[in-house]
């Protein structure tokens, strides 16, 4: 059974670095083609990708935050690392982790989300 | 980027009914299309994949087609836990992008 859970503050402050964590179960980020992807969606809005991490250590980031945006993975640990620097109140938003099995990027489970809300 | 212009963004209808979702690319994205459907204070949920294909304990109702730049998602006869958020999602290239989704509501 794979299950995800995103952790990390639900308040930053304007320019601060907002840290987030997926820490997951019932799959191995060692195995072949899987990834993790990181998505956000402010409230009342749409749903955003931000980033993806694969197996192999690939990574993929939204192009209009890619120079915000880390993400990292800890295989031995089953967890994925998301930074986003300088962070604005735009950027309040419910951020999920989800599970892409591969063989393109669909994403099929997915955690429950955290809201972070960003102000001073 | 591509962009996913779905249609309509809201849509008013009744248990039994037949509803359609349409969702449009800027380019083709062959058949690299995706929908989910998303309840309030919940995570989305995958239903089909790959156009058509439907994902692990999807009921049959619901069913995807299209092709290229247009596609539908179809749920047959609207069951009340339906009423939901509907997204499409190309993976056809990064950037990964999503429509601005659809609320299904009772009418």
């Amino acid at each position: 059974q794979i299950t995800l859970k995103e952790s990390g503050p639900t308040l930053v402050k304007p320019t601060q670095t907002l840290t987030l964590t997926c820490t997951f179960s019932g799959f191995s980020l060692g195995t072949s083609a899987v990834g993790v992807g990181w998505i956000r969606q402010p409230p009342g809005k749409a749903l955003e990708w931000l980033a993806l991490i694969y197996w192999d250590d690939d990574k993929r980031y939204s192009p209009s935050l890619k120079t915000r945006l880390t993400i990292t993975k800890d295989t031995s640990k089953n967890q994925v690392v998301l930074t986003m620097t300088n962070m604005d109140p735009v950027d309040t938003a419910t951020y999920y982790c989800a599970h892409s099995p591969g063989a393109g990027t669909t994403f099929d489970y997915w955690g429950q989300g955290t809201l972070v809300t960003v102000s001073s | 980027d591509i962009q996913m212009t779905q249609s309509p963004s809201t849509l008013s209808a009744s248990v039994g009914d037949r509803v359609t979702i349409t969702c449009r690319a800027s380019q083709s994205i062959s058949s690299w299309l995706a929908w989910y459907q998303q309840k309030a204070g919940k995570a989305p949920k995958l239903l089909i994949y790959k156009t058509s294909s439907l994902e692990g304990g999807v009921p049959s109702r619901f069913s995807g087609s299209g092709s290229g730049t247009e596609f539908t998602l179809t749920i047959n006869s609207l069951q009340p836990d339906d009423f939901a958020a509907y997204y499409c999602q190309q993976y056809n290239s990064y950037p990964l992008t999503f429509g601005g989704g659809t609320k299904v509501e009772i009418k």
